[in-house]
């Protein structure tokens, strides 16, 4: 099956760094990829839909100049959390659209001290 | 606004007894609806998707959920739950062809031997 491969799974940076998380799909092309946003014992909040080639779509109160996006391939997509803060410290999980529906990665764990 | 109601947040049972969980979405028109399940430290799995026909879904692992349309739901449900069962559950919709998924807030399912 349609498989998306999510780096790091964990990473702690420090206040003011930058940090860039990896979503590769292994056995197809994702033309769509979805970031979530999971906080502890929440559910997953879609922070911006990105499409291979054009800019990436954010959510409503997703602030796109501290969560870049790049959709360069049609196996890559990755999300950089810039000058990263504290409040930034969640789980991101990155998500590709296939044929019969989803399939997500195994998520990003970032802890910023 | 779109949205996605899971009520149950949390659910405990015993081994065998019947589960269900319930799930409501915002507004009609047409609708995609998933269910996923998240065990402890993995990540996101599909149980199983409408997306038409039968309003009444078999998926994965004995579950199966059951779209009614007049009442914007599409419950979960297991005749006879396992300790294995013991995870994180998310409903979640997309509409009109979007491929924006909304998911619920989930509900963590505790089996007790």
């Amino acid at each position: 099956g349609a498989v998306v491969s999510q780096h790091p799974s964990w990473v702690i940076c420090k206040s003011g760094t930058s940090v860039k998380i990896e979503c590769r799909s292994l056995d197809f092309q994702a033309t769509t990829m979805f970031w979530y946003r999971q906080f502890p014992k929440q559910s997953l909040m879609l922070m911006a839909t990105s499409n291979e080639g054009s800019k990436a779509t954010y959510e409503q109160g997703v602030e796109k100049d501290k969560f870049l996006i790049n959709h360069a391939s049609l196996t890559l997509s990755t999300l950089t959390v810039t000058s990263a803060h504290p409040e930034d410290s969640s789980f991101y999980i990155c998500s590709a659209s296939v044929g019969y529906g989803y399939t997500f990665g195994s998520g990003t764990r970032l802890t910023v001290v | 606004a779109q949205s996605v109601s899971q009520h149950n947040h949390h659910v405990i049972l015993s081994e065998a007894a019947s589960l269900e969980l319930g799930c409501n979405y915002s507004y009609g028109g047409t609708v995609n609806l998933f269910w996923y399940v998240q065990y402890p430290g993995q990540h996101l799995q599909l149980l199983l998707k409408y997306f038409s026909g039968d309003p009444l879904v078999k998926g994965i692992k004995g579950f199966e959920a059951e779209f009614i349309k007049s009442k914007f739901s599409f419950n979960l449900r297991k005749p006879s739950v396992q300790w294995s069962d013991t995870a994180e559950y998310f409903c979640a919709v997309s509409w009109d062809s979007s491929y924006k998924l909304i998911f619920g807030s989930g509900t963590r399912l505790l089996v007790r031997p």
